[in-house]
């Protein structure tokens, strides 16, 4: 079963503003991570942050984790029409664990 | 980076058939493989993880004796979904991971689209 919700379920932007969603989950957690999918292909791994870590940037990417709220977030600045795409988080119980995915946030940026 | 291929891309198959579905670590070799299911605008389903030379673990629901798994080798993982059914429809998709010191991040095939007739 999915270990958490993601909000929003959808997401409609324009090219140039931010774009934020987030992910709670139930459990404790080793690591959560982001994924991104473009439709009808495979998942492309975004960026991990460890339980012990509040914030991790890449690129134009921010993501937080609050693990007393059980919360994560995913920004995404200056968003392009390129970065149309389902994003997920994974959270796994331990290192080499299995992943379990919340319910994915889609996003579309209209340029 | 790691590659991860799956084969085919795309199966179309009558109803009560057997289909075969394909992953590959290309450039690595994967101690570990997860098979994922996803239906039509919905998350990723973990169906069962597949260690090199031992059974696999199916999740909670998943028939083993319907969606067979063999890992044979380190770099190959494999899928058959057996008496194919119209609810089997489905994009199929696995993931690979490396050895012990890169164990935290998953690399993910482009998928496999399965439509049973």
């Amino acid at each position: 079963s999915q270990q958490g919700e993601e909000d929003p379920q959808a997401l409609s932007i324009q090219e140039g503003e931010n774009a934020t969603m987030n992910c709670s989950y139930k459990t404790s957690i080793n690591n959560l991570q982001w994924y991104r999918q473009n439709s009808g292909r495979g998942l492309v791994h975004l960026i991990l942050i460890r339980s012990n870590e509040r914030e991790k940037h890449s690129g134009r990417l921010r993501v937080t984790l609050d693990t007393s709220k059980k919360s994560s977030s995913l920004l995404i600045t200056a968003s392009r029409a390129a970065d149309t795409a389902s994003y997920f988080c994974a959270t796994d119980k331990a290192a080499g664990n299995k992943l379990t995915f919340g319910g994915g946030t889609r996003v579309l940026v209209k340029p | 980076g790691a590659v991860v291929s799956q084969h085919p891309s795309r199966v179309i198959c009558k109803s009560g058939t057997s289909v075969k579905i394909e992953c590959r670590s290309l450039d690595f070799q994967a101690t570990t493989m997860f098979w994922y299911r996803q239906f039509p605008k919905q998350s990723l389903m973990l169906m069962a993880t597949s260690n090199e030379g031992s059974k696999a673990t199916y999740e909670q629901g998943v028939e083993k004796d319907k969606f067979l798994i063999n890992h044979a080798s380190l770099t190959l993982s494999t899928l058959t979904v057996t008496s194919a059914h119209p609810e089997d429809s489905s994009f199929y998709i696995c993931s690979a991971m490396r050895d012990r010191l890169h164990q935290e991040t998953q690399y993910f095939g482009p998928g496999t689209r399965l439509l049973v007739l």
